[in-house]
């Protein structure tokens, strides 16, 4: 059965501060898609990245890098130089190919970015 | 694009009464997906189409709970008759299949606030 863990259930920083944000799945599937999702306070859900299990390079876009090791099942999500801005939950998601796409979530770390 | 959009934004009912929520995806997009947040669960996926077909409806939680997909560009979550524990935010999100088995993001509508007394 598919199930994502996010250890992590708030993380405070002061801004510019690095942070990184864990996630941890399990599923017994070969091909597979991971998500990460933000949430900042107003509400509403915004993709930030997605990887599937045969790309296993890292990726960096400005702020933001992920690291995907499938030896560890891991992928983790490191904001560089926080802001306030950044200040919101952060999903990370499973779906399977043979669970017919069915997505899970993680139950979210809530970051806190202080001046 | 007007992204998917989501009415009502906010919903407050007495408890036994019938609720429905509507979504209408991103045009174009294949799949459509309802989910439930609360503090206690999490985001859940409650239901989700491809095609206007109903694949995999077992996060639905209780047969009071149904939702149909009647075209490409509109569905609708039903719950009959509403309970205080359905308070939540219900999410309705959309996905372009890039292909057989790709799997693309999501977009997620606003959300709609039901509140339960």
């Amino acid at each position: 059965a598919q199930k994502v863990t996010q250890a992590q259930t708030e993380i405070s920083v002061v801004e510019k501060e690095d942070v990184t944000l864990d996630c941890v799945y399990e599923t017994r599937d070969t091909t597979y898609y991971l998500f990460w999702y933000k949430q900042p306070p107003s509400g509403e859900l915004v993709f930030l990245i997605r990887r599937n299990s045969f790309d296993e390079q890292n990726e960096i876009s400005g702020r933001y890098s992920w690291n995907f090791q499938k030896s560890t099942s891991s992928f983790n999500f490191t904001i560089t130089a926080s802001q306030v801005v950044d200040s919101a939950v952060y999903f990370c998601a499973l779906s399977e190919r043979t669970g017919g796409f069915k997505t899970i979530f993680g139950a979210g770390t809530r970051l806190f970015v202080k001046a | 694009d007007a992204g998917v959009i989501q009415s009502p934004r906010h919903e407050v009912t007495e408890m036994g009464q019938e609720v429905t929520l509507r979504c209408k995806p991103i045009s174009g997009h294949d799949y459509l997906f309802w989910y439930r947040q609360t503090m206690m669960r999490g985001l859940e996926l409650l239901i989700y189409f491809n095609n206007n077909v109903p694949i995999d409806d077992s996060g639905m939680p209780e047969d009071r709970f149904s939702a149909k997909m009647p075209n490409a560009s509109f569905s609708t979550l039903k719950i009959q008759p509403s309970e205080p524990r359905d308070s939540a935010v219900y999410f309705c999100a959309s996905s372009l299949g890039a292909g057989t088995g790709i799997l693309n993001e999501q977009f997620f509508g606003p959300g709609t606030r039901l509140t339960v007394l």
